[in-house]
């Protein structure tokens, strides 16, 4: 069973400072996807990571996907209060067939 | 990608009864999925709806409580029968194997 955890769980992060977040999955994956979610709404998909080595960036957000670690790492650089939302990591394994699988969150609060 | 719609966006209940939900795509694909996201909690996948077979449940959910059809391509339906507080959640559909893109949802609360 494919298990996807994230953490931290809770981050809460002062304006300007920079700080990683991670996700660790349990088997083969094919993907890995980074969403980001504001309260009361969907998912808003962020990164689609496919190959080991694999580094995206948007804004002051990069992904980055180890495969041999089965570590995939959000990165957030000189954090505005607009960054405030909570990010989830889904993994779709190999045998899974397009399901994905979720990490728990993680709440980011970013405060002036 | 893919533009999906749901309806309707959302509602609230009365215990006891149903609702189905209606995902849309603009555009035709194979697999479509269902997921459900209970209050404070990450997302959790209710089934896979494939066209012309039955869908495929994950553990945990069983046809009877959240029947779905396949009509065709780009259209799936969810339903939440004989519903309780305890269904009060977002429901989320996802179209395509290796998409990304989410419908906007369906917010739920059941009195």
């Amino acid at each position: 069973e494919l298990k996807v955890e994230q953490n931290p769980l809770f981050l809460s992060m002062q304006e300007g400072k920079n700080y990683t977040i991670y996700c660790n999955y349990s088997t083969t994956s094919d993907r890995l996807y980074w969403y980001r979610q504001d309260p009361g709404k969907s998912l808003e998909s962020l990164f689609v990571l496919l190959s080991n080595g694999a580094v995206k960036q948007e804004g002051r957000l990069m992904a980055s996907l180890d495969t041999k670690a089965r570590l995939s790492t959000l990165h957030i650089t000189a954090a505005v209060h607009d960054l405030s939302a909570t990010y989830f990591c889904a993994v779709d394994g190999l045998d899974s067939y397009g399901k994905l699988t979720f990490g728990q969150g993680t709440i980011l609060t970013v405060h002036p | 990608s893919a533009v999906i719609s749901q309806k309707p966006s959302r509602d609230i209940c009365q215990r006891g009864t149903s609702l189905t939900i209606q995902c849309q795509v603009d555009s035709q694909v194979t697999m479509m999925f269902w997921y459900r996201q209970q209050p404070g909690q990450s997302l959790t996948l209710i089934a896979t709806a494939n066209q012309g077979s039955e869908a495929t449940y994950e553990s945990g959910f069983v046809i009877d409580k959240f029947p779905i059809s396949r009509p065709n391509l780009t259209f799936s339906t969810l339903t939440v029968s004989n519903m309780s507080p305890e269904d009060s959640s977002i429901y989320l559909c996802r179209a395509g194997g290796a998409e990304q893109f989410f419908g906007p949802g369906t917010r739920l609360t059941v009195l």
